[in-house]
């Protein structure tokens, strides 16, 4: 079983409507989360980074974490067809040196 | 604006050729990592430089290897490409083990 478990899709929604992604863990000790967007051959662009439990919203983009379940989760409201790529999300822990693990992305389409 | 640099851009070499890939940054940051990135699949650690200390992973192929020469720049070495070695490259720094930064990527194509 993978450390960090995300459905690559692709999900396909139409323009406007809600896009809901997630990732599941098992590593109790990750307390850093964090969402990045790839776009197709390019590299991965930081989003959203939270710690610990809760949730943060920026623009269209909220990220809940919720640690009890060890499932984090990124909205995004208002979906354009730019929103369309690949999100990746990825944890770490809190001792110096941790690297990031990382989910293996879901492929998102926005349909005009 | 502050940023993480990739070259080239694109990268094709024979089978066997060594190839070297190039990363800069202006972040100042301290740390800095190599990715491989294979179609549809997640970013893979090969190794990191904390300030000068070099750090591999154990799962790092030794046809891999890497230069830090400044806190700028880093290369990523290829001794001997397989095919298996096709796949994007992605350079990252982090101002210790905070928020990492990606480049652009390099996609290694071996004929």
């Amino acid at each position: 079983q993978k450390e960090v478990e995300q459905d690559p899709g692709p999900l396909s929604v139409p323009e406007g409507a809600i896009v809901s992604l997630n990732c599941t863990y098992s590593n109790s000790a990750f307390q850093y989360f964090m969402w990045y967007r790839q776009y197709s051959r390019k590299g991965p662009e930081l989003l959203m980074y939270t710690y610990s439990s809760g949730n943060k919203e920026d623009g269209r983009f909220t990220a809940q974490v919720d640690k009890s379940s060890k499932y984090i989760s990124l909205f995004i409201r208002d979906s354009q067809p730019s929103d369309s790529a690949t999100y990746l999300c990825a944890m770490k822990g809190e001792a110096a040196g941790n690297k990031l693990t990382f989910g293996g992305g879901t492929r998102v389409l926005v349909k005009p | 604006d502050a940023m993480v640099i990739q070259n080239p851009r694109y990268q094709v070499t024979q089978f066997g050729k060594p190839v070297t890939l190039s990363c800069s940054q202006t972040l100042n940051h301290n740390v800095m990592y190599w990715y491989q990135q294979k179609s549809s699949q997640a970013p893979k650690l090969l190794f990191h430089y904390y300030d000068k200390d070099f750090n591999n992973e154990a799962d790092t192929p030794d046809n891999f290897q890497s230069r830090r020469p400044n806190t700028s720049f880093c290369f990523l070495d290829i001794r001997s490409p397989g095919l298996g070695d096709a796949a994007m490259y992605l350079c990252a720094t982090s101002r210790d083990w905070d928020t990492q930064y990606f480049g652009p990527g390099t996609r290694l194509t071996v004929l």
